[in-house]
């Protein structure tokens, strides 16, 4: 069974540091990893993708992917108060399936 | 703003009654997609169409009844349903299910359901 994991939370990070959220999947099949953000009572909004070895940079977002090791994760820099909210992991195979991580809630403090 | 548009946004229903969800996108996509949501759970996917063709049930209980009349169009109705029904129903879409690279899944604002 394929299995996305991430630490629940909540991820407490001051407002301008670098909040760090980690995402471990077991499927060494996957190709393709999504990050989206889910504000409380609201749906899921697309931040970013990846599916090469390495880092991908957008604003103040960069993902990081390690396939050998079979990882992922985002980086917020400067983190604001808007950007607390869930972070869910989501990882494709074949067939454009994704499957989720439970997701990390993070807490930006002001 | 999300191209992936659902009503409506809050439905309140009897477990006696029939109702429908429903999404439309004008993104030229030709795969659609259900998933529900609990609260703090990951989205669960139940239905996928492709071409207009279901693709995918991942085992949904038959009160739960897709329907794709075209390309932009995706229906939920529901019926008989139970109060642990209750949740948030997230359409989605993407190009297609080929070639997963970059082939993003986009949702829409969601339908909360009440099952009372």
């Amino acid at each position: 069974q394929k299995e996305v994991e991430q630490n629940s939370g909540p991820l407490s990070v001051p407002e301008g540091a670098i909040a760090s959220l980690n995402c471990t999947y077991s499927d060494r099949g996957s190709q393709s990893f999504f990050w989206y953000r889910q504000y409380s009572g609201k749906s899921p909004e697309l931040i970013m993708f990846i599916y090469s070895n390495g880092d991908k940079e957008d604003g103040r977002f960069t993902a990081q992917l390690n396939k050998a090791s079979q990882y992922v994760s985002l980086l917020i820099r400067d983190s604001q108060p808007s950007d607390s909210a869930t972070y869910l992991c989501a990882v494709k195979g074949a067939g454009n399936m994704l499957t989720f991580g439970g997701g990390t809630r993070l807490m930006v403090k002001p | 703003d999300t191209e992936v548009t659902q009503t409506p946004k809050h439905l309140v229903m009897g477990m006696t009654n029939k109702k429908s969800l429903k999404c439309e996108q004008h993104m030229g996509h030709r795969a659609m997609y259900w998933y529900k949501q609990k609260a703090k759970k990951p989205p669960e996917l139940m239905f996928v169409y492709s071409y207009e063709k279901l693709s995918i049930n991942e085992s949904v209980p038959s009160r739960f009844s897709p329907e794709c009349p075209n390309s932009s169009l995706l229906n939920l109705h529901l019926h008989a349903l139970q109060p642990e029904d209750s949740a948030l129903y997230l359409c989605a879409s993407s190009q297609d299910l080929y070639g997963s690279y970059g082939n993003t899944i986009y949702f829409g604002e969601g339908s909360w359901l009440t099952v009372v």
